[in-house]
């Protein structure tokens, strides 16, 4: 079975600051992808970064950027020069790349950046 | 811009009624995706379809929810008797690859909020 662990329920940053947010998975199935997803005070979840399970290399994508510890089953997100706007829900999910390709979230970590 | 659409965006209820989502999702995404997300926490998997077929329905309470997607397109999520616990917000998600290879990141509609009164 799939499961998605976040342990970090609220966090504060500066405004400026890096800040990193945990999450660590669980699953049998040899090739998945990992994904977090940023989800405003408005509603919306927007899809942030991406990886696979076979990548060699950490996922980047602007300031966000992918801690994958693939022995640990972590898949941390780094945010770099955190801004007032990256206040938000943040979900780390996993897609099952075989099977149904299922697809679950995990209960999110509630970022603040403080000005 | 491609989107997900859903309706209604709000809706207000009271206990045993019906009630029923619309989601459209991204023209051509086979993969489509139902979430029920409760104030505070993450989307929780109700039903996930593979063009006209459920692929996975396990944690979708069958006493009382349905969904379908006929012609493997668009698709509803009906709720009959609603309780009050099934006030929360109703996603829907879609994907157009389930395979690797890709990111197959979800693209998600704005959502339908409802209140069982």
């Amino acid at each position: 079975a799939q499961k998605i662990t976040q342990t970090q329920p609220g966090m504060f940053v500066q405004e400026k600051e890096a800040v990193t947010l945990d999450c660590t998975y669980d699953t049998s199935d040899p090739s998945y992808g990992l994904f977090w997803y940023k989800q405003p005070s408005s509603g919306e979840m927007i899809f942030l970064i991406y990886q696979g399970s076979y990548d060699q290399q950490n996922a980047t994508e602007g300031r966000y950027s992918l801690n994958f510890q693939k022995a640990r089953k972590s898949a941390n997100l780094v945010i770099s020069a955190s801004q007032l706007g990256d206040s938000a829900m943040y979900f780390c999910a996993m897609r099952a790349a075989s099977g149904t390709y299922k697809y679950i979230f995990g209960t999110g970590t509630r970022l603040k950046v403080l000005a | 811009e491609a989107e997900v659409a859903q309706s209604p965006r709000y809706k207000i209820t009271e206990k045993s009624q019906a009630v029923a989502f619309w989601c459209d999702p991204i023209s051509g995404h086979a993969t489509l995706y139902w979430y029920r997300q409760i104030l505070g926490q993450g989307p929780e998997l109700l039903v996930q379809f593979q063009d006209e077929s459920v692929v996975d329905d396990s944690q979708l309470p069958k006493d009382r929810f349905s969904a379908e997607r006929l012609k493997g397109v668009d698709s509803t999520l009906k709720i009959q008797p609603a309780e009050l616990g099934d006030s929360a917000m109703y996603l829907c998600a879609s994907s157009s690859r389930g395979g690797t290879g890709g990111a197959g990141e979800l693209f998600f509609g704005e959502g339908s909020r409802l209140t069982v009164l």
